[in-house]
């Protein structure tokens, strides 16, 4: 079956840091990946995604390529703001557009 | 210009209570979903529709009943409410459905915080 694994928070990086936030995921068929934030009181925003293997999606600084030898879609950001706060959802998309989400994993960025 | 509304945004409610939560999007998409985000932020489907069809089911109890009057809406009942039923539920939509090359993006609603007490 379909499934996804991200690392467990919270996170705490100092303001300027390299954030990565680990996914992983198991799947039939050729799925999509994404990664959406969710800030305080709000629903999902999506960040990026990407549709086929060896894609990177990339917006506002970060980025994650679809990795299919290593089933994974790993989050990455050169130099984390304080704004970047929030909760950070990896997601697999079946050919039904059935989405599988991550547990979720809170980044608090300090100044 | 709101893609995908919901209202209540709280909604707190005794025990065996029935309520309701509405849904619409303006974005002129033809599927609609439910999910249920618990205390630990877990988001799990609970159903999704296709142009006033039912497409998923998941294991929700029979208290549970989405309705669908027409694709820009689905709206979701739930008779007799327990404890267990606090949490944030999110309404989703997206363009199409099964059978398409890669998922589509879901766009997500703000969110209901329902509190049973």
């Amino acid at each position: 079956g379909n499934s996804v694994t991200q690392m467990e928070g919270p996170v705490t990086l100092s303001e300027e840091a390299f954030l990565t936030i680990n996914c992983t995921y198991t799947a039939t068929g050729y799925p999509s990946l994404f990664w959406y934030v969710q800030y305080p009181g709000e629903g999902l925003q999506l960040l990026l995604k990407a549709t086929k293997a060896d894609d990177k999606g990339s917006n506002k600084g970060f980025e994650a390529t679809y990795r299919k030898e290593t089933t994974s879609f790993h989050l990455e950001k050169g130099s984390v703001q304080v704004s970047d706060s929030a909760v950070y959802f990896c997601a697999l998309g079946d050919n039904f557009n059935k989405f599988y989400f991550g547990s979720g994993t809170k980044l608090n960025v300090k100044p | 210009d709101t893609a995908v509304s919901q209202t209540p945004k709280y909604l707190v409610t005794q025990m065996g209570n029935d309520k309701s939560i509405k849904c619409e999007q303006n974005l002129g998409h033809d599927t609609m979903y439910w999910y249920k985000q618990d205390s630990k932020k877990f988001l799990k489907i609970m159903f999704s529709y296709n142009n006033k069809e039912l497409i998923i089911n998941e294991t929700v109890p029979n208290r549970f009943s989405p309705k669908s009057p027409d694709k820009a809406h689905l709206n979701l009942h739930i008779n007799s409410l327990e404890l267990g039923d606090s949490a944030v539920y999110f309404c989703a939509s997206s363009l199409g459905l099964a059978g398409v090359v890669s998922a589509d993006t879901q766009y997500f609603g703000p969110g209901t915080r329902l509190t049973v007490l």
